[in-house]
């Protein structure tokens, strides 16, 4: 069974502050993503990634396969980035996502 | 917008009575899965379909069943409910199977047992 833990549980910055969000896993996994969960309640997917880095706009998503961790940057961060983000994995020959229990994340204007 | 939809979208049951949710993928999207998010925690996973077969389940009671549709609907049955089972239960498709792709979220059902 895959545990997934991420770091910090609740942030909160002023902002335009550069903000990331870690993630580490134990065992080894076919991909990882990066979910965003606003008060709603809806997830829009972020990331998928399997190696190396990602960039969309403001977020960049990084892995370290070796190392088993994964951060979500966000750079110039807006009160709107307020939201809970997850990162879920999926392991080798298993069908089912494991979730970490997410970062609330808070933008200050 | 994932072009997921689910409904309803609340709902209020009591205990013992049977409930029936449902999620509408994209068109070409063969896999879908089905998620139960109780209140602060993370989304824990109920059970996959693909091409309409269950393809995976988690550690839910036989009482948590579901179908897949060859329009791409899917849905959540939970028969016998259970305070515990008051959550968001949310539905994601892919194109994929396994989980490999990107995932499109509904924006979930929140369903409250009394």
């Amino acid at each position: 069974k895959n545990e997934v833990e991420q770091s910090p549980q609740n942030l909160t910055a002023q902002e335009g502050e550069f903000i990331t969000i870690n993630c580490s896993y134990s065992v080894g996994i076919s991909a990882l993503h990066w979910l965003q969960q606003h008060p709603g309640g809806g997830i829009v997917s972020l990331f998928m990634l399997s190696s190396g880095k990602k960039k969309h706009g403001r977020l960049i998503a990084t892995i370290n396969i070796q190392e088993k961790h994964s951060s979500l940057h966000i750079t110039a961060s807006h009160p709107r980035d307020s939201a809970v983000y997850i990162c879920a994995v999926t392991n080798f020959g298993n069908e089912k996502l494991t979730f970490g229990t997410g970062t609330r994340l808070t933008i200050i204007p | 917008e994932t072009g997921v939809t689910q409904s309803p979208t609340h709902l209020i049951k009591t205990r013992g009575q049977q409930v029936t949710l449902r999620c509408s993928s994209q068109s070409g999207h063969n896999t879908v899965s089905w998620y139960q998010q109780a209140l602060g925690q993370g989304p824990q996973f109920i059970f996959q379909y693909y091409r309409e077969e269950e393809n995976g389940r988690g550690n839910f009671p036989p009482r948590f069943s579901g179908l897949q549709f060859p329009n791409y609907s899917s849905e959540l049955n939970v028969n016998a409910l259970e305070l515990d089972d008051s959550a968001l239960y949310l539905c994601a498709s892919s194109p994929s199977a396994l989980n490999v792709g990107e995932l499109f979220f509904g924006e979930g059902s929140r369903l409250t047992v009394l």
